[in-house]
């Protein structure tokens, strides 16, 4: 059971150009998750989905993208990246149901650089 | 807007118990977290409590809540040196998005 991937590992990428984070869980979990993780920042929530076919804005939603067409992936995407995009990013699921607590299950991340 | 704070460094001895604190916003948050990050892993769900509890124990960890003061602490008995990483409290906001905490770096030494 692989649980949840992403792919790059790592990346370095020149400003202004386009990127796609791959996030792919087999869990079947209903909810997915991108955090960006910055030194002194902790993790903020960028973009989320609920479920397939709908995705909500987190805390720092500007510069990024996402898209739910099935249950298991659910790509981000950097239009136009910018050096302030330089972080660890980590892609998370969950079998959200309202009234439980409802674990995220966290992928290994992906280092991102932008010169 | 929501924030959630943590002191960013704690050093333990190994066999002396650790205490990490963490402050929160939201009081109306149904459920707080404990996640433990390794180095370079993604994060772990180590504990949560739910918000009418005060306490809750699990082997080692001992979690509080002091809803009034929107106080949460993670106490660690026996410290271990591979309980030696980065540890986040996190509350759930809404229904779907979780504010974290900064991060407060464990360090056990030998």
């Amino acid at each position: 059971i692989a649980g949840i991937t992403q792919a790059p590992t790592s990346q370095i990428l020149a400003a202004g150009r386009r990127m796609t984070l791959r996030c792919t869980q087999d869990m079947r979990h209903n909810a997915m998750y991108w955090y960006r993780q910055d030194l002194g920042l902790g993790l903020r929530l960028i973009h989320y989905s609920n479920t397939a076919g709908t995705t909500g804005k987190g805390e720092v939603p500007d510069g990024y993208s996402v898209s739910r067409a099935n249950t298991d992936d659910f790509p981000l995407t950097l239009a136009s990246a910018v050096p302030s995009q330089t972080s660890v990013y980590f892609c998370a699921s969950s079998d959200h149901a309202p009234a439980s607590y409802n674990e995220q299950f966290f992928g290994p991340g992906t280092r991102l650089t932008v010169l | 807007g929501e924030d959630v704070e943590q002191s960013l460094f704690l050093s333990v001895r190994e066999g002396d118990s650790s205490v990490i604190n963490c402050t929160y916003t939201d009081s109306s948050s149904t459920y707080l977290y404990w996640y433990k990050q390794e180095p370079g892993a993604g994060l772990q769900l180590l504990t949560y409590i739910f918000s009418n509890m005060d306490m809750k124990q699990d082997q080692r960890l001992t979690v509080l809540l002091n809803k009034k003061d929107k106080h949460l602490s993670l106490r660690i008995a026996d410290t271990q040196t591979g309980d030696s990483a980065i540890y986040f409290c996190a509350e759930r906001w809404g229904t779907y998005k979780y504010i974290f905490g900064t991060g407060t770096r464990l360090k056990v030494l030998a």
